[in-house]
């Protein structure tokens, strides 16, 4: 039982290119999140989906877009990548109701240089 | 969206208890009260969570204020491995989405 997996582990981007990152959860999980998270800051939620083919905005969603085509997978997109976007990223994923929490990736950690 | 309020950081002794508190003093009936703590480099994981009774599993204890506004999470006897910053979340017992805000945690270190 794998979880959530995320790749790749770490990646350095150039200024202006595009990558996507890639989450996959094993567990029929209805919903799925990505996170960022930054020195000295907590995790803040950039998108999340609540069902294959659904996506909303979380609160820091600017430069980044998302996907589920599938429901055991998320995918999270940076179209230009920018310096500020330089941070580890987290996938998780979590049933609709009841006492479960969530199950984390192991992170992305991404430069942008 | 519920809010917790958990100190910056804590010290403690190896193989001495610890007791990392949370208040949360707008939590609703159907909240649930879940820890996590994140490890270095690694993403957050599950460690406990309760509604209303203490619990208790291999990793931790979970004390529950007879008002719920507050819980206390217990690690019996700190080793350096539970280093690492732990989050007091709520979640909702309820169908729909509900926005859950993990903030900055308490770091835990452990001094040997």
């Amino acid at each position: 039982n794998a979880g959530v997996t995320q790749t790749p582990k770490f990646r350095v981007l150039k200024t202006g290119q595009s990558m996507t990152l890639l989450c996959a959860q094993d567990m029929n999980h209805e919903y799925m999140y990505w996170y960022r998270q930054d020195p000295g800051m907590g995790l803040r939620l950039i998108h999340y989906s609540v069902g294959e083919g659904t996506t909303a905005k979380g609160e820091v969603p600017d430069g980044y877009n998302v996907s589920r085509l599938k429901k055991q997978n998320f995918l999270l997109g940076l179209e230009s990548a920018a310096p500020s976007q330089t941070s580890v990223y987290f996938c998780a994923s979590s049933e609709n109701r009841g006492p479960r929490g969530y199950t984390f990736g192991s992170g992305t950690r991404l430069t942008v240089v | 969206d519920a809010k917790t309020t958990q100190p910056n950081s804590m010290e403690s002794n190896e193989e001495e208890p610890v007791h990392l508190p949370c208040n949360h003093s707008t939590i609703s009936g159907t909240d649930y009260i879940h820890w996590y703590r994140q490890l270095p480099s690694q993403g957050p994981e599950y460690v406990i969570h309760g509604l209303t009774s203490n619990v208790n599993n291999r990793m931790a204890s979970l004390a529950i204020a007879e008002d719920r506004k507050s819980s206390t999470l217990i690690l019996h006897r700190a080793t350096l491995r539970d280093a690492a910053v732990y989050y007091c979340i709520l979640r909702a017992n309820s169908g729909g989405y509900q926005k859950v805000t993990f903030g900055t945690g308490t770091k835990l270190q452990v001094i040997p």
